[in-house]
């Protein structure tokens, strides 16, 4: 159980364009769900918090314009990376903390490797 | 503030080998405190948490409110160890994890 998907796993775009991730819970209802940047050999930034049905709460730092985060549902997140820039190209995670109780335990999608050119 | 830090970011050890991942952090309420792993092209995944108390792999983490510590034990380290770990902790309204560095596990034969 517990089971969060990304899609796509590995997107190559311009620069100036927009590039959609969407992240998954599969098996369980996401009251909340994070994305993370990864930076090589590196630890993970948190981005942005998303509550479905509101709006996300960003982290000091992360453009809110730049990187859109759309909860539509207990199941899926969106982030849409505006705009591309070579600067933008990382490793995006997602995770989502279940429902149930009021558990900080995050699950952990395989991560989408974004390379912008 | 709330801070995790792990202290060093590569270890190595040999197989068969005692290993402790150190993981210290700042937290003004009651910590809830994970330790998570990420082997070599696979995505993160809970190892422990201190509330369950158990051991997962060998591995324990014993939280120390006195030392404001969660150091992550295996009396005996295996190759399958090798990974990179990361302690997290729990905080604030919204769930978040405040995340450490990383440390860097080498296993070598």
């Amino acid at each position: 159980g517990a089971v969060v998907s990304q899609h796509p796993s590995r997107v190559i775009c311009k620069s100036g364009t927009s590039v959609k991730i969407e992240c998954r819970s599969l098996d369980f209802q996401a009251t909340t769900m994070f994305w993370y940047r990864q930076f090589p050999k590196q630890s993970l930034m948190l981005m942005a918090t998303s509550n479905e049905g509101s709006k996300a709460t960003y982290e000091q730092g992360v453009e809110k314009d730049k990187f859109l985060i759309n909860h539509a549902s207990l199941t899926l997140s969106t982030l849409t990376v505006t705009s591309a820039h070579p600067e933008d190209s990382s490793f995006y995670i997602c995770s989502a903390r279940s429902r149930a109780g009021g558990s900080y335990e995050q699950y952990f999608g395989p991560g989408t490797r974004l390379t912008v050119t | 503030a709330q801070r995790v830090t792990q202290p060093e970011k590569l270890l190595s050890v040999f197989k068969g080998a005692p290993v402790e991942l150190k993981c210290n952090y700042s937290y003004s309420g009651s910590p809830e405190l994970f330790w998570y792993v990420q082997y070599s092209r696979q995505r993160l995944q809970l190892l422990l948490r201190h509330i369950s108390r158990e051991s997962i792999k060998g591995f324990t983490a014993d939280l120390n409110k006195g030392e404001t510590s969660f150091h992550l034990k295996k009396p005996f380290a295996q190759e399958e160890d090798s990974a990179m770990y990361y302690c997290a902790l729990g905080a604030g309204n919204n769930r978040k994890l405040i995340w450490g560095l990383g440390t860097s596990l080498a296993v070598n034969p």
